[in-house]
């Protein structure tokens, strides 16, 4: 069955860098993009780019450029968010999903990872 | 930059319908998804494509699209149904962005 498996909660200090893990099974990783999203505690959901998995190419919305990367092992099937030179207000659940036709823009976004916390705090 | 809005808030009793609109110029040119979020879980997709349900999504849940709002539509909503909902679509510069999100409360 089709899953994506993020890696677990992180606690890290201001300044300090952090590597999310997403893993992909139960599909062929290169048929579709992976998404990333944001959730601040009480807060929606923000879009923060794709990355296409043939390619390795990242799109980054505007609030999401440069301090945050989005990389790829396809030999494992994995996808990764790094967020350097972390704040305060990077404390968030970040999500992975798969989009189905991403230039189409019609595609379903069907399964999400569980959501990594990442904690930023002195 | 671009913008989807819905309202904050839905409250219907249980087996009513529910609405949740989103609005956006956008919407006028692009597909639109929704999603349901429970508290402490991931979201799940409930429509693509305007009105295509996935498999498993009751059919109670419908999507339709006027102009540049888009609707979600509960019919007899039940308590379970009770969450946020957000709309998403894509951008004219093949981009991303969500509605802010709608809390839709069955009592």
């Amino acid at each position: 069955q089709v899953q994506l498996v993020q890696s677990g909660s992180e606690l890290k200090k201001p300044g300090a860098s952090v590597k999310v893990s997403c893993k992909a099974s139960g599909y062929t990783f290169t048929d579709y993009a992976v998404i990333w999203v944001r959730q601040a505690p009480g807060q929606g959901l923000e879009w923060m780019g794709w990355i296409n998995t043939n390619t390795g190419i990242p799109t980054y919305a505007q609030d999401f450029t440069g301090r945050f990367v989005f990389s790829l092992d396809r030999s494992v099937s994995t996808a990764y968010l790094q967020i350097s030179s972390l704040k305060a207000d990077d404390t968030a659940l970040y999500y992975c999903a798969r989009e189905e036709n991403y230039y189409h823009g019609s595609g379903p976004v069907d399964y999400w990872g569980q959501g990594t916390l990442v904690t930023v705090s002195s | 930059s671009y913008e989807l809005t819905q309202p904050s808030s839905v409250s219907v009793s249980p087996g009513q319908t529910a609405r949740i609109t989103c609005s956006g110029d956008v919407l006028a040119k692009k597909y639109v998804r929704w999603f349901q979020q429970k508290p402490g879980q991931a979201p799940v997709l409930l429509i693509y494509k305007d009105s295509e349900r996935p498999s498993g999504i009751p059919d109670r849940f419908s999507g339709s699209t006027s102009g540049s709002t888009v609707t979600l539509t509960i019919s007899g909503a039940q308590v379970e149904d009770e969450a946020d909902y957000y709309c998403y679509s894509a951008t004219d510069n093949n981009l991303r962005v969500f509605g802010g999100g709608t809390k839709l409360t069955v009592l």
